[in-house]
């Protein structure tokens, strides 16, 4: 059985552009989270999608969006890049309230 | 706000040596969980404790649920340089099972 997959492995923008980040759950899961981890740092929870519909949001500005297709996948959108956006973004499906991340997608705003 | 403390934030061992990990919460937990994220990894679920008191053992590593279900720890013994890595626990929000509140971690790093 396929885990989480995330795509792309990394991602190199410049300030002030869009990223696009997407992920593919564990089959059968329905949620998938989405968290920030910057360098040496913990899980920054940014965004809950389930049954396609947001469902809870960390604080982060509105320039963080995303949003979950009808087969569960889901996409993470960051407008406006800063410098500070450059960071480890994970992905995780759930079943049983038990978590399963990706390898993430590095992100790196220059 | 909910909030899920971990101590040490560090913690380097000479291999052999043991190693604790503490998690405390702000409220109480209808589970805590552990996750290990290895370096330039991501992290991976070791293991869900329930109940009060709850003690499970997975080979050297031993975790503990407080009787109050606010803390827990993790024990490793006789630490390996397989066990380096980072340990972060989790607990549910509450009033919301489905969204975990993650502690800072705990970086482990065992000299050989």
């Amino acid at each position: 059985e396929a885990g989480v997959t995330q795509s792309p492995t990394h991602l190199i923008k410049t300030r002030g552009q869009q990223a696009t980040l997407r992920c593919s759950p564990i089959s059968g899961h329905t949620s998938v989270y989405w968290y920030q981890q910057a360098l040496g740092l913990g899980l920054q929870f940014l965004l809950w999608y389930d049954e396609g519909e947001e469902r809870n949001r960390g604080n982060f500005p509105p320039r963080f969006s995303g949003r979950q297709f009808p087969n569960y996948s889901s996409e993470l959108n960051v407008n406006a890049l800063e410098l500070e956006d450059s960071a480890l973004y994970l992905c995780a499906s759930s079943q049983k309230n038990i978590q399963y991340f990706g390898a993430g997608t590095r992100l790196s705003v220059l | 706000g909910q909030q899920v403390m971990q101590i040490p934030q560090y913690q380097h061992v000479q291999e052999g040596e043991d190693f604790t990990t503490y998690c405390n919460s702000s409220t109480t937990l209808s589970n805590i969980q552990w996750y290990k994220q290895r370096p330039g990894g991501h992290p991976v679920f070791l293991i869900q404790l329930v109940k009060s008191g709850e003690v499970k053992k997975q080979k050297r590593l031993t975790f503990q649920f407080g009787e109050a279900k606010k803390n827990s720890s993790l024990h490793i013994t006789a630490t390996q340089t397989t066990d380096v890595g980072t340990y972060f626990c989790a607990g549910p929000e509450a009033g919301n099972n489905r969204k975990l509140i993650w502690g800072l971690g705990t970086s482990l790093a065992v000299n050989p």
